[in-house]
This record gives structure tokens, C-alpha cells and sequence, in this order.
């Protein structure tokens, strides 16, 4: 079965420092999105890319964040300088077309980051 | 910001019992899905229900919707252990490819 990958699943970085995410969708799937999961809370949407394009960024912090997805295939998320406040889960998932569409979302494991 | 909220925050139950959870939203949606997520496998969906459907099953699954109201509800029966989870509602805005997912019921199912 097609799974959405993600590396690394851990990560713990210091204060000001930079990390960077990777993902790789399920083949075929046009749509990526790049959630950040507080503990105890539900996923919120940082970014949404369709093909190589950004569909909707609005709430990722931009002075901070990027995110990208070069050739519309794997995409790459980054956090400079990160903050105490950054520590969560970062979930990325897929799909075979926009979220208006009636599809349904592929989750990958995540990637746990702790900043200290 | 979150549009969804899960109700009850948290649900403990036995092995066998039926477990219900709902879902407000505030504004109109395209659709609505429900997802799982444990410890192990990550985020999974369950189910979809499009905005003009009012019920809908899926194996042990039964999702409803109520537009007028702004709220869905899942029922899940003869629960089993392995149904311990945190389940979310997602919806999708009319005129937008935004999902937003509620607050999440954690569920726990003893054997």
C-alpha cells in the first residue's frame, strides 16, 4: 500500500537554530499539505501546494517558515530561527486533487520536533 | 484557527458498548470527513459526507449531518480496544481547498 514518507521522525534542535522537513507524497497526488499538531489539539494547516504551486500559505508563519515543492513531487519544509513555541508535530499528507474536491487525505507518521 | 469542535473532549467506554462524538463547525461546508488517529498508525480517515448527504455508514461506522444545525456526529459500535484513539472532524469551507479539523474526542475503549 502507498504510503506518505517523512524523515526524520525526531528531531530536537536548540533555539535559533534551523531545521528543515522532508516529504514525499503518494505518487500521483497533486495536493500536499504541511500541518503543524500542538499536543492535545487537532491539526492546523500551515501550507497547501497544488502541483509546485501554493494554494494556501495563510497561516504559516512566513518570517520564520518556507515551504517548498520544486517539482511538484516531494516538498521540503523549513523553520529559521526556530522558537521554543515551534516544538510539535509536523504532519504532512496527500491527495489526488484540491480539498474541494470529495477526496480524501493520505497522512504520513510525522515528524516530532522538540526545540530546547 | 480551528473551526471544528469535538464533543465530548474525552470518552471512556467498554469493550462492546457504543461510542458517540460530535462535531459543531461555525460556517458552510463543501464536506465533512472524520479521522483516527493513534499512537501507531498516524491520521486516518474514516469517512466522508458530502453536504447534501444526512447519513452515511461504513462498517461499524454511521456518520451524521446536520447543515441546519452546523454539526455531525459519529457513532461507533461494538467498540473494541483497538478503537482507542483520538478521533477529528475535518471540514472543508464552501469556496475553498482549506481543511480545518476540529479539537479531536479521545476515546478510550476498555477491554
Amino acid at each position: 500500500e502507498a504510503e506518505v514518507a517523512q524523515s526524520p521522525r525526531y528531531k530536537i534542535t536548540e533555539k535559533s537554530q534551523a531545521v528543515a522537513f522532508w516529504c514525499d507524497p503518494i505518487s500521483g497526488h497533486a495536493t500536499l499539505y504541511w500541518y503543524r499538531q500542538i499536543l492535545g489539539q487537532g491539526p492546523e494547516l500551515l501550507v497547501q501546494f497544488q502541483d509546485e504551486s501554493v494554494v494556501d500559505d495563510s497561516q504559516l508563519p512566513k518570517d520564520r517558515f518556507s515551504a517548498e515543492r520544486l517539482k511538484g513531487v516531494d516538498s521540503t519544509l523549513k523553520i529559521q530561527p526556530a522558537e521554543l513555541g515551534d516544538s510539535a508535530m509536523y504532519l504532512c499528507a496527500s491527495s489526488l486533487e484540491l480539498a474541494g474536491s470529495l477526496n480524501e487525505q493520505f497522512f504520513g507518521p510525522g515528524t516530532r520536533l522538540t526545540v530546547l | 484557527s480551528q473551526q471544528g469542535e469535538e464533543d465530548p473532549q474525552a470518552l471512556s467506554i467498554q469493550e462492546g458498548e457504543n461510542a458517540t462524538m460530535n462535531c459543531s463547525y461555525k460556517t458552510s461546508i463543501n464536506n465533512l470527513q472524520w479521522y483516527r488517529q493513534n499512537s501507531g498508525r498516524g491520521l486516518v480517515h474514516l469517512i466522508l459526507i458530502r453536504s447534501n448527504e444526512r447519513e452515511k455508514h461504513s462498517g461499524r461506522l454511521r456518520v451524521t449531518l446536520d447543515t441546519s444545525k452546523k454539526s455531525s456526529s459519529l457513532l461507533i459500535t461494538a467498540s473494541r480496544a483497538a478503537d482507542t484513539a483520538s478521533y477529528f472532524c475535518a471540514t472543508v469551507l464552501s469556496g475553498t481547498y482549506k481543511y480545518i479539523f476540529g479539537t479531536g474526542t479521545r476515546l478510550k475503549v476498555l477491554a
